[in-house]
């Protein structure tokens, strides 16, 4: 497809289990960031790559949370032993060439609930 | 203290009325401001961009920046039943990939 495309949209799993989101951007697009919106907040920045480079990973909130970028594409983000904070919207977005003023395309999102 | 700050609301108002949408923030390094739309269950999109201080306007929206205030304005005329969203403002300094995202306005516009 034309956008940016987030598996799985939703996902349900137990206090303690690893999880693993998907991010496929938008096919040319050199940058790539995971944002985390939780219930009635902003979005909360995670990390930045560019290509298969993260130069900015500072949002990301515990040792628990890494990511990975591959061929300059696809993207997964990890959270281990989820808990029940980490409940919350995941959202991926990808931009041409991560400049500070160019329009961020974001995907529908993974929402996560930890039991 | 958040660096932006933006109301919740929920904002409720008939079609056809102005809507006024804003948002403070405290770093003056910030340059770059945008504003997003978000419809339920989907991603933000991209509504509104200016850079540094000044007037924009697409349509019925127009957004407004006051660096001196440090404050952000988006206006909607003519409101419509379809902008129902919310309404999320995003700041940014130049040279930095991250946007700061303000917690984002809820918006109802009744027929």
């Amino acid at each position: 497809g034309a956008g940016v495309s987030q598996s799985p949209s939703n996902k349900v799993t137990e206090k303690g289990k690893d999880v693993e989101l998907r991010c496929d951007p938008i096919s040319g697009h050199t940058a790539l960031y995971w944002y985390r919106q939780s219930l009635g907040q902003g979005l909360e920045f995670l990390i930045y790559f560019q290509g298969n480079s993260a130069p900015d990973k500072s949002g990301l909130p515990s040792d628990r949370f890494s990511a990975e970028r591959t061929g300059g594409s696809v993207s997964t983000l990890t959270i281990q032993r989820t808990q029940q904070e980490d409940s919350a919207v995941y959202l991926c977005a990808s931009s041409l060439a991560g400049q500070s003023n160019e329009k961020l395309f974001f995907g529908s999102g993974t929402q996560l609930s930890v039991l | 203290q958040k660096e932006v700050e933006q109301d919740p609301g929920p904002l409720s108002v008939p079609e056809g009325a102005i809507v006024s949408l804003n948002c403070t923030y405290s770093n003056s390094a910030f340059q770059y401001f945008m504003w997003y739309r978000q419809y339920s269950r989907k991603g933000p999109e991209l509504l509104m961009y200016t850079y540094s201080s000044g007037n924009k306007e697409d349509g019925r929206f127009t957004a407004q920046v006051d660096k001196s205030s440090k404050y952000i304005s988006l206006f909607i005329r003519d409101s419509q039943p379809s902008d129902s969203a919310t309404y999320l403002c995003a700041m940014n300094k130049n040279g930095a990939q991250k946007l700061v995202f303000g917690q984002g306005t809820r918006l109802t516009i009744n027929p």
